[in-house]
């Protein structure tokens, strides 16, 4: 099966300050990787999602890079506010939309 | 996107019972997914619930204990079986929705079970 590692699992930045979050993926099958924010309580959001075919995707603040050679991807956030303060998760998704996830990042922006 | 329902949001129950959890979509969707994450976890795929036909489980999950049906495009249900202490999680269903070039996953808002 898909094994998605995720590091770190904590990241403390100072606001406007960037933070990078890593996850490799062992299944070459792969061909799609999404990235979700879930604040506490509440359901895993989306915030954006990289194809197999494409090697970097940016949105506003937010970009993720695709190294399909080497097995990984990265989320980017510029300019982290507090609210950004969540954990995130990066997940790659196999044939027939089954998602797995790496285990999580806890970002807390700090004022 | 779609709109996702999930009922119960959450339930405390007593051990060796069993609780079903509905999924409702807005939308008809092909791809309906079973999560579960437990405290302070990452989501773990419990299986695809496919329409007509039985549901697809991921290694460490099997029917008996998770059985799931699927009885159209815009339903499903999770019961998690005989229940004991160790299924307290947070269950979510997810659906794909766009268009066949960007169908991207989207999450219901859970159902929270404690069993005591």
């Amino acid at each position: 099966g898909e094994n998605v590692e995720q590091h770190p699992s904590t990241l403390s930045v100072q606001e406007g300050d960037s933070a990078v979050i890593k996850c490799t993926y062992s299944d070459s099958a792969s061909n799609y990787f999404p990235w979700y924010k879930q604040e506490l309580g509440k359901r895993p959001q989306l915030i954006i999602d990289i194809r197999s075919n494409v090697g970097e995707k940016k949105d506003q603040r937010i970009a993720v890079t695709l190294n399909k050679t080497a097995k990984h991807f990265s989320l980017h956030i510029t300019e982290t506010q507090p609210e950004d303060s969540a954990v995130y998760f990066c997940a790659a998704s196999r044939p027939l939309g089954r998602l797995y996830f790496g285990r999580g990042t806890q970002l807390t922006v700090w004022p | 996107s779609a709109v996702i329902s999930q009922k119960p949001s959450r339930d405390i129950c007593q051990r060796g019972t069993s609780l079903t959890i509905q999924c409702q979509v807005d939308s008809q969707v092909t791809m309906m997914f079973w999560y579960r994450q437990q405290p302070g976890q990452s989501l773990t795929l419990i299986a695809t619930a496919n329409q007509g036909s039985e549901a697809t489980y991921e290694s460490g999950f099997v029917i008996d204990k998770f059985p799931i049906s699927r009885p159209n495009l815009t339903f499903s249900t999770l019961t998690v079986s005989n229940m004991s202490p160790e299924d307290s999680s947070i269950y979510l269903c997810s659906v794909e929705a766009g268009t066949s070039s960007t169908d991207t996953q989207y999450f219901g808002p859970g159902t929270r079970l404690t069993v005591l």
